[in-house]
């Protein structure tokens, strides 16, 4: 899940397990979400997005699945590679373009 | 190809000073956001432009803060005077037309004031 401040939540797994990171998101408003993944020193980057009419969506190695009742979203990654190792970021936005992010998730994979 | 553009990448200035912000967005991109990344309050938008015109400002914390885009290759995040507390790592994203949630965030500008 998400949290405030200077502690964020981590997960450590080991080389080839599968991860699950959780998001509790806030607006229920909110028409997509998209999960985005951030390594040391540089800019997140887009993962996989999944839209309000969704609950479920596939890519590779990626799942994300959306529970719209308790305002949830989480990222599933298959077979986690040290190279997964990163900050991972939900976010929501409207349609028009102004995402609102969480807190974020250190994943720490171990070989 | 070339991603998002920002430079500086990291700058240290003192308080007081004027510090300026650049980004270049992927060419045929059409929208371009400026957020602000700290340890306290994660990744914060400060302001989007849509086709080079301001959409939406509420994010830039006070009068200290102005964002320009006078075309569609360029922009720039102006902090005059800076402090302390707008220590952070600045990003600039772009995207293109027909919005999908994908950002594409350049390396960002890591900015320490003293």
């Amino acid at each position: 899940g998400e949290s405030v401040g200077l502690h964020l939540p981590t997960l450590s797994v080991q080389e080839g397990d599968n991860s699950i990171i959780n998001c509790a998101y806030s607006n229920s408003a909110s028409d997509y979400f998209i999960w985005y993944k951030q390594e040391s020193g540089k800019g997140p980057q887009f993962i996989i997005d999944i839209r309000s009419n969704m609950d479920k969506r596939q890519g590779q190695r990626v799942t994300v699945l959306l529970n719209k009742t308790v305002k949830h979203l989480s990222l599933q990654i298959a077979a986690t590679q040290p190279g997964d190792s990163a900050v991972y970021f939900c976010a929501e936005g409207p349609s028009y373009g102004k995402l609102t992010f969480g807190q974020g998730t250190i994943l720490t994979v171990h070989p | 190809d070339a991603g998002v553009i920002q430079s500086p990448r990291h700058e240290v200035t003192e308080m007081g000073q004027e510090v300026t912000l650049r980004c270049k967005p992927i060419s045929g991109h059409n929208s371009l956001f400026w957020y602000r990344q700290t340890m306290m309050r994660g990744l914060e938008l400060l302001i989007y432009f849509n086709n080079n015109v301001p959409i939406d400002d509420s994010g830039m914390p006070e009068d200290r803060f102005s964002a320009k885009m006078p075309n569609a290759s360029f922009s720039t995040l102006k902090i005059q005077p800076s402090e302390p507390r707008d220590s952070a790592v600045y990003f600039c994203a772009s995207t293109p037309s027909g919005w999908t949630g994908e950002l594409f965030f350049g390396e960002g500008s890591r900015l320490t004031v003293l």
